[in-house]
């Protein structure tokens, strides 16, 4: 069992950045493929892109690329995704998800355990 | 990228009835499909990866099936706590994509 704890709800000027994080358990966060996912209101999921800390390189979906940064910190097991350029349109709950340490695959993100979502708001 | 269609978009439900969702993408994703529940206010819930495979703790009147392009979701003895939206994803290749979701609401 993996616990994702994201940081709180930010409110953002249109063009500027937010850097939300995410805190996971466990042992084995280095091994952790972690997906960022989000949720406009009353609109379905957006998978944005996801790392898994021990390869270090993030994959991105082109809508987000160049705007989007997803990194992790193992000395405390916590992911960040970075969205620059902010627009009212990225006004999300965005969350992060994990299946927990990756084993025979370790390219492939699993969705077994999520946050519990971080609102970002972005309004002049 | 690959395009999941759902259909439909809404059910209307009783307690009791079986329900079907489906799932169509836009080319094989050879059985790398997730569906997942959501209720208001909540993060998603994973209930069947691979297609198939029902989740550890996931009531076992959820069904996933299909192959190729074509997935379903079914819910037999709909329960009230069943009434949710839920979405497929597939994990095929990158980059990850949902469905538009399908509202199960109370008849």
């Amino acid at each position: 069992q993996v616990q994702l704890v994201q940081s709180g709800a930010e409110v953002k000027k249109p063009g500027s950045s937010v850097k939300v994080s995410c805190k996971a358990s466990g042992d084995s966060f280095s091994s952790y493929p972690i997906s960022w996912v989000r949720q406009a209101p009353g609109q379905g999921l957006e998978w944005m892109g996801g790392m898994t800390p021990i390869f270090g390189t993030p994959d991105y979906a082109e809508k987000f690329q160049g705007r989007v940064t997803i990194t992790a910190d193992e000395s405390t097991s916590t992911a960040y995704m970075e969205l620059s350029s902010l627009r009212s349109d990225d006004t999300a709950v965005y969350y992060c998800a994990t299946g927990g340490a990756c084993g025979g695959d370790c390219l492939v993100y699993h969705f077994d355990f999520w946050g519990q979502g971080s609102q970002v708001t972005v309004s002049s | 990228d690959i395009q999941m269609t759902q259909s439909p978009s809404s059910l209307s439900a009783s307690v009791g009835d079986r329900v079907t969702i489906s799932c169509q993408a836009s080319q094989d994703i050879t059985n790398y499909l997730n569906w997942f529940q959501q209720k208001p206010g909540k993060a998603p819930k994973l209930l069947i990866d691979d297609a198939f495979n029902l989740k550890t703790g996931v009531p076992s009147r959820f069904r996933g099936g299909g192959s190729g392009t074509q997935y379903t979701l079914t819910i037999n003895s709909l329960q009230p706590e069943d009434f949710a939206t839920y979405y497929c994803q597939q994990y095929d290749s990158l980059p990850y994509t949902f469905g538009q979701g399908t509202t199960l609401e109370i008849k």
